[in-house]
């Protein structure tokens, strides 16, 4: 079946723009993760979300980041007024039920603000 | 907090030979998921190996295999037979029961 899927791929931006990264995660997969990985470093989480339970958004960096996801499906990541250390290579995974189980990642967007 | 340390920034192996990379974890928690993660030039995020804290026994995956020591909280990852594929940033991962928490990563290389 099809994996993770994230549009766009790639994304510039001017710093002040607001941008939404999209994941559409495996279908049946209840849970879903954001990461952001920037040059050289690890993944850092972002939020999760697990079935219609409310999102743990504790790795959100500032308030101007916020993520939605719609009928337990497809998600957006928005970046409000960008900065240019917001980025990164933004990730998106989804797996069943539980974070102890294998997480599938998604080719991820690369966001970069100028 | 949960912390996880990759103390090897880049290793590099020979085609053929074993090569292990080091990961030490820091939690108060007594049950809980690790895993190791391979990331190619391509950035797709592969799971390479998962081991259940409850289970003394270490996990295996074909050529790739752990020595996981929870008393010492470390939780290594040996890849036997190396191949040029292999080559890729590899991330140990903890999870309890909430987010995944990752290292920083270890960058392999492989040379023929």
């Amino acid at each position: 079946g099809a994996g993770v899927s994230q549009s766009p791929s790639n994304k510039v931006t001017e710093k002040g723009k607001d941008v939404e990264l999209r994941c559409d995660p495996i279908s049946g997969h209840t849970a879903l993760y954001w990461y952001r990985q920037s040059l050289g470093q690890g993944l850092e989480f972002l939020i999760y979300f697990q079935g219609n339970s409310a999102p743990d958004k504790s790795g959100l960096p500032s308030d101007r980041f916020s993520a939605e996801r719609t009928g337990g499906s497809v998600s957006t990541l928005t970046i409000q007024r960008t900065q240019q250390e917001d980025s990164a290579v933004y990730l998106c995974a989804s797996s069943f039920s539980g974070v102890y189980n294998e997480q599938f990642f998604g080719p991820g967007t690369r966001l970069t603000v100028l | 907090a949960q912390t996880v340390t990759q103390s090897q920034p880049e290793m590099s192996v020979q085609e053929a030979e074993t090569v292990t990379l080091s990961c030490t974890y820091d939690t108060s928690e007594s049950d809980y998921y690790l895993f190791w993660y391979k990331q190619p030039p391509s950035r797709q995020m592969i799971l390479v190996i998962r081991q259940e804290a409850y289970k003394q026994q270490n996990a295996t995956e074909n050529r790739f295999s752990v020595n996981f020591q929870k008393a010492a909280k470390s939780f290594s990852l040996k890849i036997s037979d190396s191949q040029l594929g292999d080559a890729a940033m590899y991330f140990c991962a903890y999870s309890g029961f909430q987010k995944l928490v990752f290292g920083t990563g270890t960058r392999l290389l492989v040379s023929p």
